[in-house]
């Protein structure tokens, strides 16, 4: 595709329900990046995926949360049983090769709200 | 990583130009410089990238000094669609590397 794409753009869970959020990177991108974006809070890294290296999950902040990914393609975050402070917009990335010296592109987001 | 630091925050009349400024005093020799802009309700969005001297293009220019310790971003004649969080990022190498965001610049152009 032309960019990321994240879906759904927006979701709505009751509290201890499980969520899936899908981003679709650009193809030929190997890195593929996770972070959470709470409101008015800067990116908050959550996993970090290099072709078909052990992902980086330094990140997550759970075991409520976890993340795969096919090859150099699509990309799914779980997040298990929602509290109410998982709500926020969850964003992917994805770059040629994960290098410093290399554009991330980011997606549109997922905004999750737990009620 | 090396850690940058940036004011939260900047105000600015429509027309001027504007410099933001980033410190990080322990960015290595590898190290490249990157800064991204994020409007509300979007994801990031590469501005500029550089590794020492000075960077320009259709958007904006970088100005790093001879010890790289630290850098400006300057925006010429800002308008109201440039109202953004401005995030500057230090970093090098492949593999498990990670864009680290800080909290970023908020930056409100006012007409």
């Amino acid at each position: 595709g032309a960019g990321v794409s994240q879906s759904p753009s927006n979701k709505v869970t009751e509290k201890g329900k499980d969520v899936e959020l899908r981003c679709d990177p650009i193809s030929g991108h190997t890195a593929l990046y996770w972070y959470r974006q709470r409101l008015g809070q800067g990116l908050e890294f959550l996993i970090y995926f290099q072709g078909n290296s052990a992902p980086d999950k330094s990140g997550l902040p759970s075991d409520r949360f976890s993340a795969e990914r096919t090859g150099e393609s699509v990309s799914t975050l779980t997040i298990q049983r929602t509290q109410q402070e998982d709500s926020a917009v969850y964003l992917c990335a994805s770059s040629l090769r994960g290098l410093a010296n290399t554009e991330a592109f980011f997606g549109q987001g997922t905004r999750l709200t737990v009620v | 990583l090396a850690k940058t630091t940036q004011p939260i925050s900047m105000d600015s009349y429509e027309g001027q130009e504007v410099n933001i400024t980033c410190s990080h005093n322990n960015i290595a020799t590898n190290d490249y410089i990157t800064w991204y802009q994020q409007f509300p309700s979007q994801g990031p969005r590469f501005i500029i990238q550089g590794y020492k001297t000075k960077v320009t293009n259709e958007v904006a220019s970088l100005f790093i000094p001879a010890d790289r310790k630290s850098s400006t971003l300057s925006l010429p004649r800002v308008s109201l669609s440039d109202t953004a969080v401005y995030y500057c990022l230090v970093g090098s190498g492949a593999g498990s590397y990670q864009l680290t965001f800080g909290k970023g610049t908020k930056l409100s152009v006012i007409p």
